[in-house]
């Protein structure tokens, strides 16, 4: 069955420390794509990145880095020297090629950053 | 414009009232969808619309009737809604309904039902 798991329900941190969300999801599927959105206090998801699941590259972009590993399912989201403005709910999310259009969502973490 | 925008941003009403919830994306995609997010629940889609058709009713009670009057527009109507459907209702977008594709949301509307 698909499950995304985001164990972390809340994490504060001072703002320019690094802080790691942590995704685990579950899939019968070999081919799956997996996503990252950011939901800031004005309430909509923005998109952060999509990958597929033979692409086990890890992504940088700017303070942003994501670490993909499928011997442990796990898709990991590091923000390098936080700030005031990454304060947000991180949704993982989850769809199977096989599937339909149902993405299967984590139940987010929120992370706060202290000035 | 922001691409998909939502009213109200708020909204009240009795269990016995009616009212709606709109959407509108100003991105061209052909795919829009009705999420409802509870506290501490994961996201959890309602309908599915792609090309102004109906692709899916995940379970929803027929409390709430989705419309799809054309590709850029969608409705959301409540009728005799529940105190347990308090809830942020998010709209969303994307270019078409493959496994793949990127949602594009916009920002929900806060609903509370007394």
């Amino acid at each position: 069955a698909q499950k995304v798991t985001q164990a972390q329900t809340e994490i504060s941190v001072v703002e320019k420390e690094d802080v790691t969300l942590d995704c685990v999801y579950e899939t019968r599927d070999t081919t799956y794509y997996l996503f990252w959105y950011k939901q800031p206090p004005s309430g909509e998801l923005v998109f952060l990145i999509r990958r597929n699941s033979f692409d086990e590259q890890n992504e940088i972009s700017g303070r942003y880095s994501w670490n993909f590993q499928k011997s442990t399912s796990s898709f990991n989201f590091t923000i390098t020297a936080s700030q005031v403005v990454d304060s947000a709910v991180y949704f993982c999310a989850l769809s199977e090629a096989s599937g339909t259009y149902k993405y299967i969502f984590g139940t987010g973490t929120r992370l706060k950053v202290l000035a | 414009e922001t691409g998909v925008t939502q009213t109200p941003r708020h909204l009240v009403m009795g269990m016995t009232n009616k009212k709606s919830l709109k959407c509108e994306q100003h991105l061209g995609h052909n795919a829009m969808y009705w999420y409802k997010q509870s506290a501490k629940k994961p996201l959890e889609l309602m309908f599915v619309y792609s090309l102004e058709e109906r692709v899916e009713n995940n379970s929803v009670p027929s409390r709430f009737s989705p419309e799809c009057p054309n590709s850029s527009h969608l409705f959301l109507h409540l009728h005799t809604l529940q105190p347990e459907d308090s809830a942020l209702y998010l709209c969303a977008s994307s270019q078409d309904t493959g496994t793949n594709e990127k949602l594009f949301f916009g920002s929900g509307t806060q609903l509370s039902v007394l």
